[in-house]
């Protein structure tokens, strides 16, 4: 079936270190990908996403790459920050245009002052 | 220009009432989307409307579940009879034509 997974559900790091959230996704005909931060309380927040026909899209202090041969995706954070502290999503869009989102599990990234 | 509202922000009912959960989507949004997330857990598909017309409801249980989203107002997810399993937090999110999903700030519902 249909699944979004992450490598790790817990990151800690140093503030000002980088992070890196890794993300297995499992449907070839996914071909929309997204991150989303989640902070506690609150619905989650785009951050940045990326469509199948590019490997590596930029953007203020994250960068996501794209891995369609072993269907992985990561989101990397420059200078993290205390901010950044929350969770992490990554999400799929199965093939489906303009339709429903399939979330991995999450990421929970605590920063250290 | 406001964002997904949802309301309330928090339900309490007790097992066996009617749950009614709003969402008001972004202006010039006419796509919505409703998911469900539990504790620690990644938000979960339930159903995607259009102005009057369900679009996808795979993901929607078969019984005490619906969605509407009428030609005016908000769309709404209602619950019937609910039990304790209900209890989490419902996401309203919203998109222009193949835009970008906005989300809400959540419905977080307590059956007792």
């Amino acid at each position: 079936g249909e699944s979004v997974g992450l490598h790790l559900p817990t990151l800690s790091v140093q503030e000002g270190d980088n992070s890196i959230i890794n993300c297995a996704y499992s449907n070839s005909a996914s071909d929309y990908f997204i991150w989303y931060k989640q902070e506690s309380g609150k619905g989650p927040q785009f951050i940045i996403d990326i469509r199948s026909n590019m490997d590596k899209r930029q953007g203020q202090r994250v960068t996501v790459l794209l891995n369609k041969t072993v269907k992985h995706l990561s989101l990397q954070i420059a200078a993290t920050q205390p901010g950044d502290s929350a969770v992490y999503f990554c999400a799929e869009n199965g093939g489906n245009q303009g339709g429903k989102l399939i979330f991995g599990q999450g990421t929970e990234l605590s920063v250290k002052p | 220009n406001a964002g997904v509202m949802q309301n309330p922000r928090h339900l309490v009912r007790r097992r066996g009432q009617e749950a009614r959960l709003r969402c008001s989507p972004m202006k010039g949004h006419s796509h919505v989307y409703w998911y469900r997330q539990l504790p620690e857990e990644g938000l979960k598909f339930m159903v995607y409307l259009q102005k009057e017309n369900i679009i996808d409801e795979s993901g929607m249980p078969k019984e005490r579940f619906s969605a509407e989203f009428p030609k005016e107002g908000p769309s709404i997810l209602r619950i019937q009879q609910v039990v304790r399993g209900d209890s989490a937090a419902y996401f309203c999110a919203s998109s222009s034509a193949r835009g970008e999903q906005f989300f809400g700030p959540g419905t977080r519902l307590t059956v007792l």
